[in-house]
């Protein structure tokens, strides 16, 4: 069964850049069928998608951040990483990776357990 | 960017209730539309996708309909377990988007 799990410093000061790593286990993240995904909650809000990639490489993001993020692949150690810089305190949310199914049907499952990250000085 | 409005944002009822929630797409999505749950602290939980096919082990009063520009999830007989906060997704294209939540609470 797969599991995904996030990891990165819970606390960003502004203008730095937000990092954080999801390690796939129980399944490999070389799979054509899939691609892995970043979303995003702020406290009390709604979901935010971010953005997804495929072990080839191929990514999308959401335009609405604009050039300021970053996503990964290293199918060496089966994680995918998400980059976001400069921050503000408006980036201050739980941070969820997930694995998206692209074929015969399209959604996203299972999620991580999320990672709170504030960003305050 | 395909908006996806979802009402209603808050529903009162009790065990035992036919519970709808719609959602609606600003243009449309054919069936790529998924449907989750979450609870205070979790992650969300996959529910359906295509906008009407079950995922795997998810009670069958769960169920979806619509295609097109609306959509809805229905709940047949509310059970203790399912307060929570719904979410739909439309998949059809980039960006992804995601409804506002209908957070159902115990009347």
């Amino acid at each position: 069964q797969v599991q995904l799990q996030e990891s990165g410093p819970g606390l960003v000061k502004p203008s730095e850049t937000l990092s954080l790593t999801c390690t796939v286990s129980g399944g490999s993240i070389s799979s054509s069928t899939y691609h892995w995904g970043w979303i995003r909650q702020p406290p009390g809000k709604g979901l935010e998608w971010i953005g997804n990639i495929h072990y080839s490489g191929a990514s999308y993001c959401n335009p609405s951040l604009k050039s300021r993020v970053t996503i990964s692949v290293d199918t060496s150690k089966n994680q995918f990483s998400l980059k976001l810089s400069p921050v503000t305190a408006a980036d201050t949310a739980v941070y969820y990776c997930a694995r998206r199914r692209v074929e015969a049907g399209d959604w996203f499952d299972p999620w991580g357990q999320g990672a709170l990250v504030t960003v305050s000085s | 960017d395909i908006q996806l409005t979802q009402s209603p944002s808050f529903l009162s009822a009790s065990v035992g209730d036919r519970v709808t929630i719609t959602c609606r797409a600003s243009q449309g999505i054919s069936s790529y539309l998924a449907w989750y749950q979450q609870k205070p602290g979790k992650a969300p939980k996959l529910l359906i996708y295509a906008a009407s096919t079950l995922q795997s082990g998810v009670p069958s009063r769960f169920s979806g309909s619509g295609s097109g520009t609306e959509f809805t999830l229905t709940i047949s007989s509310l059970q203790p377990e399912d307060f929570a906060t719904y979410h739909c997704q439309q998949l059809n294209s980039y960006p992804l988007t995601f409804g506002g939540g209908t957070k159902v609470e115990i009347k």
